[in-house]
């Protein structure tokens, strides 16, 4: 089956600082990525749509400021949190598509992320 | 309403037992459903998906759709205790932005010896 990537697993960070989150799709070109946040005892929550060469879609309440995205080949996007903060500290989960086949979403790993 | 509903548990099922986890959702032209499990710490992983009124079984896995009654449900046979985890429901929704994959809060599976 297809495979999806995430560098760091975790993530250790001092307030202010920035960090930056890979995901790669390692058998397939992922047309499509999505980039999920899930805090304790919640559910993910699709922060925003990556489309590989194109700005990416952030959905309502996610700030595209703080929340960079960068999808500049097939088989890579990344997430870089901005000035993070304490707030920030979640599970970051990317997910990837082949073609448009929203059907089937291959999830990454996960990457948490705690800020101090 | 939220757009996928689970009740949160813990659903506690004796080892051997069939395990009944139920779903609610709010868009009506929805046509994708998934059942994802969650072992704490770890990322989604894909039970079953669902696009047609019905059952459809895979192994000890029963995905139940109702689209009338816009209701998604997940049987598990014979429950083990390695089934004990979080399942996530999900929808695809068809929105202005592209289609959507929207989860539910899950609900908590407990298997007990």
């Amino acid at each position: 089956g297809a495979v999806v990537s995430q560098h760091p697993s975790w993530v250790i960070c001092k307030s202010g600082t920035s960090v930056k989150i890979e995901c790669r799709s390692l058998d397939f070109q992922a047309t499509t990525m999505f980039w999920y946040r899930q805090f304790p005892k919640q559910s993910l929550m699709l922060m925003a749509t990556s489309n590989e060469g194109s700005k990416a879609t952030y959905e309502q309440g996610v700030e595209k400021d703080k929340f960079l995205i960068n999808h500049a080949s097939l088989t890579l996007s990344t997430l870089t949190v901005t000035s993070a903060h304490p707030e920030d500290s979640s599970f970051y989960i990317c997910s990837a598509i082949q073609g448009a086949d929203y059907n089937e979403q291959f999830f990454g790993p996960g990457t948490r992320l705690t800020v101090l | 309403q939220k757009e996928v509903e689970q009740n949160s548990g813990p659903l506690s099922v004796p080892e051997g037992a069939i395990a009944s986890l139920n779903c609610t959702y709010s868009d009506r032209v929805s046509q994708s459903f998934f059942w994802y499990r969650q072992y704490s710490g770890k990322s989604p992983e894909l039970i079953m998906s669902i696009y047609s009124n019905g059952d459809k079984e895979d192994g000890r896995f029963t995905a139940q759709l109702n689209k009338a009654s816009q209701y998604v449900s997940l049987l598990i046979r014979d429950s083990q205790p390695s089934d004990s985890a979080t399942y996530l429901c999900a929808v695809i929704r068809l929105t202005g932005g592209g289609n959507k994959l929207t989860f539910g809060t899950g609900t908590q599976l407990k298997v007990e010896l």
